[in-house]
C-alpha cells in the first residue's frame, strides 16, 4: 500500500497564475481533506471531499476550489495566485470520519 | 471556532528523559489527534482519541474531556524523537469540520 501520495513535490509559479495539485488517497479511503501550512504555522483546513462533493470548507476564498474523482483521488486548484499562497499544501485521506493519514505535501512557491 | 493551544512551544531535553507536551482546546470536540511532523513536511498520525488513554510503544496520549485538555508523553526519549508534535481537534460535527491545529511543539532530544 503506497499510502497517500501527492504530486508534484515542489512547484514554482508567478503571481496571477493558476495551479493544480493532486492527491491519491490511501487504499480503502473515501474522504480527502486539504490543508495549507504556511512556514512556521500549523496547517489550516481548506476543504474536504466525500462522494465527489465538497462536504465542508474552511475560511478560504473562492480562488481555492477542488474536485474529487470516482476513484476518490482529488485535485486542489488555486486561481489568481498571490504571494501569500506560498505554503506547503497537505492532503489527508480517511475512511469517512476515521483517522486521517497525511501525504508528504506539495510545496508551492509563488514569485 | 475552536482555539487549540499547545505548551511548551519549544522543548530541548537529554536522551532518556520523560517528555510531556500539553494541549488545551476551547470548545467541545468529537476527537483529538496527535501528529508528528519532521523537517521537510511529512505528517504522521500518532493517535486519535476521544476519551481515556492510548499507548503505542514509548508514546502515551491521554485526554480529559471535562477539562478540555490532552497530554502526549514520550518515555525514554531518543534523538530520533526530535520533531514537531502537533495537536489537532475535530469539532463536534466530526471529521466533516476538518481538523483545527495547534501551532506545534518543537522537540529536540540531545544525545
Amino acid at each position: 500500500d503506497a499510502g497517500v501520495t501527492q504530486s508534484p513535490t515542489h512547484l514554482i509559479k508567478t503571481r496571477g497564475q493558476q495551479v493544480t495539485l493532486r492527491c491519491s488517497p490511501k487504499s480503502g479511503h473515501d474522504t480527502v481533506s486539504w490543508y495549507q501550512q504556511a512556514l512556521g504555522q500549523g496547517p489550516q483546513f481548506i476543504f474536504q471531499y466525500y462522494e465527489e462533493e465538497e462536504r465542508q470548507r474552511g475560511n478560504f476564498p473562492d480562488r481555492f476550489s477542488g474536485h474529487q474523482f470516482p476513484n476518490y483521488s482529488s485535485e486542489l486548484n488555486v486561481n489568481a495566485l498571490l504571494l501569500g499562497d506560498s505554503a506547503l499544501y497537505l492532503c489527508a485521506s480517511s475512511w469517512q470520519d476515521n483517522e486521517q493519514f497525511f501525504g508528504p505535501g506539495t510545496r508551492l512557491t509563488v514569485l | 471556532k475552536n482555539e487549540v493551544e499547545q505548551s511548551p512551544q519549544n522543548l530541548t531535553a537529554q536522551e532518556g528523559e520523560f517528555i510531556t507536551i500539553n494541549c488545551s482546546y476551547s470548545v467541545g470536540i468529537s476527537a483529538l489527534h496527535w501528529l508528528q511532523q519532521h523537517p521537510g513536511g511529512g505528517i504522521v498520525s500518532l493517535f486519535m482519541l476521544s476519551s481515556g488513554k492510548k499507548k503505542h510503544g514509548r508514546l502515551i496520549a491521554t485526554i480529559n474531556i471535562q477539562e478540555k485538555h490532552s497530554s502526549l508523553h514520550i518515555t525514554a526519549s531518543h534523538p530520533r524523537d526530535s520533531a514537531v508534535y502537533i495537536c489537532a481537534v475535530w469539532g463536534s460535527g466530526g471529521g466533516a469540520d476538518g481538523l483545527t491545529f495547534g501551532k506545534g511543539t518543537h522537540l529536540i532530544i540531545q544525545p
